[in-house]
């Protein structure tokens, strides 16, 4: 079973710059998950996708971040423009379902890296 | 609000110990509580899920136990390896999310 799939891997951009990272989920996972680890700290959950909606989005910068997930299956994350204090590792996660205890798996993540 | 704390923050050990990771969370409805490990510039690789009903997964040389009720989990590693260097993640699963503890990081010294 192929997992999660993530690209670029790396990405460096200038402040103020637009990035787009790409998700591809595990086949049939019906909820889709993008979060954000800077350096030294946990993840920290951005946007809860379930098919093509949107459960949560409460943690994700509206202002310069969007996330799309078209036909419920792969997902794209936007920040635009990029600020200095979004220099961090962004991974997509999938699972069966968002209700209840089912099991997260994660992507290999996209390093960005704003100077 | 759900707090995850991970103690300690790093550690130091040499090969052959068995060693203990702490995680600690303030609201114990939580559907289940996965450990991750983390290797340098590189995603979560998921090592033990443990659901609220359970109090302990075992996975080879890797012990978790949940204590609901104390708001505690351990991660029990025997006979350490340097292989074993990594940062280990907690998370509790709060009603389908994820929230992480900041991790500990881990150096087996041989």
């Amino acid at each position: 079973e192929a997992g999660v799939a993530q690209s670029p891997r790396y990405k460096i951009i200038e402040k103020r710059q637009s990035v787009a990272f790409w998700c591809n989920p595990i086949s049939g996972h019906a909820t889709l998950y993008w979060y954000q680890q800077i350096l030294g700290q946990g993840p920290k959950l951005l946007i809860q996708f379930q098919n093509n909606g949107v459960v949560d989005d409460s943690q994700l910068p509206k202002d310069r971040f969007s996330a799309e997930r078209l036909k419920g299956v792969d997902s794209t994350l936007k920040i635009q423009p990029a600020k200095l204090e979004d220099s961090a590792v962004y991974l997509c996660a999938s699972s069966a379902t968002g209700y209840g205890s089912y099991e997260q798996y994660f992507g290999p993540g996209t390093r960005l890296t704003v100077t | 609000k759900q707090e995850v704390t991970q103690i300690p923050a790093a550690l130091s050990v040499p090969e052959g110990e068995n060693l203990v990771l702490n995680c600690s969370f303030t609201d114990s409805a939580i559907y289940n509580l996965q450990w991750f490990r983390q290797d340098p510039g590189k995603g979560l690789t998921s090592l033990l899920l443990i659901q609220s009903s359970q109090r302990e997964q075992t996975s080879g040389r890797l012990n978790a136990s949940l204590d609901k009720s104390s708001g505690r989990s351990t991660l029990y590693i025997a006979a350490s390896q340097p292989g074993d260097s990594a940062t280990y993640l907690c998370a509790v699963n709060q009603g389908g999310k994820l929230i992480f503890g900041q991790g500990t990081e881990l150096s087996v010294k041989p």
